[in-house]
């Protein structure tokens, strides 16, 4: 098993430009996660789906969009990006509630 | 919301010491779990310990729901330890909410 992978690994983007981020995972979970670190903090929760056709937003939704069309894939869309979204962004999937979460590699954002 | 303490911030150790890592919580949190990240950024997770304690080799764990925090004991550090060390919790639903971290650097 992948476990959970994210795509791209890097990105730069300029001021007002969109992109997607991609979250897989190959083990059957029903939920999803998509979180921000950002340098000396921890981790914020910006959306979450708890199955298939569903998101929720989380602590940091705003300037964010998600998707979840099929199980195993959870996109995190930025439509207009603003250098305030340069972090450094995490997946994590979980079986079912109260389970561990399994985190991906990370994808590093720098919008200039 | 629920704030989430870790304590301390930042800590440096010589290899072979042992230390206790702190999580509070201001409010009953479910599905308490420790994270380690390590410098190249992955997150692993430690442990899942809503309550009671929970050991796995080197690394013990113990929450008090009713007091509202969590311990995370390393004994004996190596150098492969170094990195941040995160608690989280969901505060009902599926939110999950970390501490700031600690930064540990254990010295050779």
């Amino acid at each position: 098993n992948a476990g959970v992978t994210q795509t791209p690994k890097f990105r730069v983007l300029k001021t007002g430009q969109s992109m997607t981020l991609l979250c897989a995972q190959d083990m059957n979970h029903e939920y999803m996660y998509w979180y921000r670190q950002d340098p000396g903090m921890g981790l914020r929760l910006i959306h979450y789906s708890v199955g298939e056709g569903t998101t929720a937003k989380g602590e940091v939704p705003d300037g964010y969009n998600v998707s979840r069309l099929k199980k195993q894939n959870f996109l995190l869309g930025l439509e207009s990006a603003a250098p305030s979204q340069t972090s450094v962004y995490f997946c994590a999937s979980i079986k079912g509630a109260g389970l561990v979460q399994y985190f991906g590699p990370g994808t590093r954002l720098t919008v200039t | 919301g629920i704030q989430v303490e870790q304590s301390p911030p930042d800590l440096i150790l010589q290899e072979g010491a042992n230390s206790t890592l702190r999580c509070n919580f201001s409010d009953s949190v479910n599905n308490l779990q420790w994270f380690h990240q390590n410098p190249w950024g992955q997150l692993i997770n430690l442990f899942y310990i809503p309550s009671g304690t929970k050991q796995n080799g080197r690394l013990s764990a113990t929450t008090v729901a009713t007091e509202r925090y969590s311990l995370l004991y390393i004994s004996s550090s190596q150098t492969t330890d170094s990195g941040v060390y995160f608690c989280a919790g969901n505060t009902g639903g599926f939110k999950t909410i970390f501490g700031a971290g600690t930064r540990l650097f254990v010295k050779a």
